[in-house]
């Protein structure tokens, strides 16, 4: 695999179930993002993690809960989502720090989520 | 706040035509600018980048953006496209208080066969 991988592709979840989407990436980086992407918006930064620490949570509902075991990975935990949160997620990477951040996020395919 | 806008949401061209694609932001110091491009099912793929120097940047697949600060400007162009440009452009630019992109809504491209 090369790249930034995201599964599921596709995840169909009522209200009161819980889901994980994953990502990983095969890229050396050491930072990591989830975005929400819907139709007509401009992305929406939900977190970010550099060297597997959260160093920004932009206001996104405790329903959705990220973890970062690893520089490689990262998880989005879901739990009583709401139709509202239906989107694509996006996972990305990039490698960042004082002396070398380049702000060029590669970018996972998504995770289609519907929420019925 | 600080913000990026595409003013345009669709544009058809067709085929062999040129291309533009604009994009304005509110920022105060020379920004960070990014252009990026996503394809139906996909994610998105950095086309190219300004940080400084000349403000005539070259990208991939044949795609250059020109930074004009005095119009805060850095819009995206293409001499001929192709079908396979197809797809839906976003510009960026990096902001300055957390340094994280900042997103505009991005323009979907359309091309008349």
């Amino acid at each position: 695999e090369t790249g930034v991988t995201q599964t599921p592709r596709h995840l169909v979840m009522g209200m009161t179930n819980k889901k994980s989407l994953k990502c990983e990436q095969h890229l050396g980086h050491n930072a990591m993002y989830w975005y929400k992407q819907s139709a007509k918006k401009p992305l929406e930064l939900m977190f970010v993690y550099n060297f597997k620490e959260q160093t920004e949570n932009n206001s996104v509902p405790s329903r959705f809960s990220p973890e970062c075991p690893n520089s490689s990975h990262l998880f989005l935990h879901l739990h009583t989502l709401q139709p509202e949160d239906s989107a694509l997620y996006l996972c990305a990477s990039s490698q960042e720090g004082f002396l070398g951040a380049t702000y060029e996020q590669y970018f996972g395919p998504g995770t289609r989520l519907t929420v019925t | 706040a600080q913000s990026v806008t595409q003013p345009d949401i669709h544009i058809t061209v067709s085929e062999g035509a040129s291309l533009e694609l604009r994009c304005n932001y509110s920022y105060g110091a020379t920004p960070y600018l990014f252009w990026y491009v996503q394809s139906p099912g996909q994610g998105l793929q950095l086309l190219l980048k300004y940080f400084s120097g000349d403000t005539l940047v070259q990208g991939i697949k044949g795609f250059e953006a020109e930074f004009k600060r005095s119009q805060s400007s850095f819009n995206l162009r293409k001499p001929s496209v192709h079908w396979s440009d197809a797809a839906e452009y976003f510009c960026a630019v990096v902001g300055d208080s957390n340094y994280q992109l900042i997103w505009g809504a991005g323009t979907k491209l359309i091309i008349k066969p």
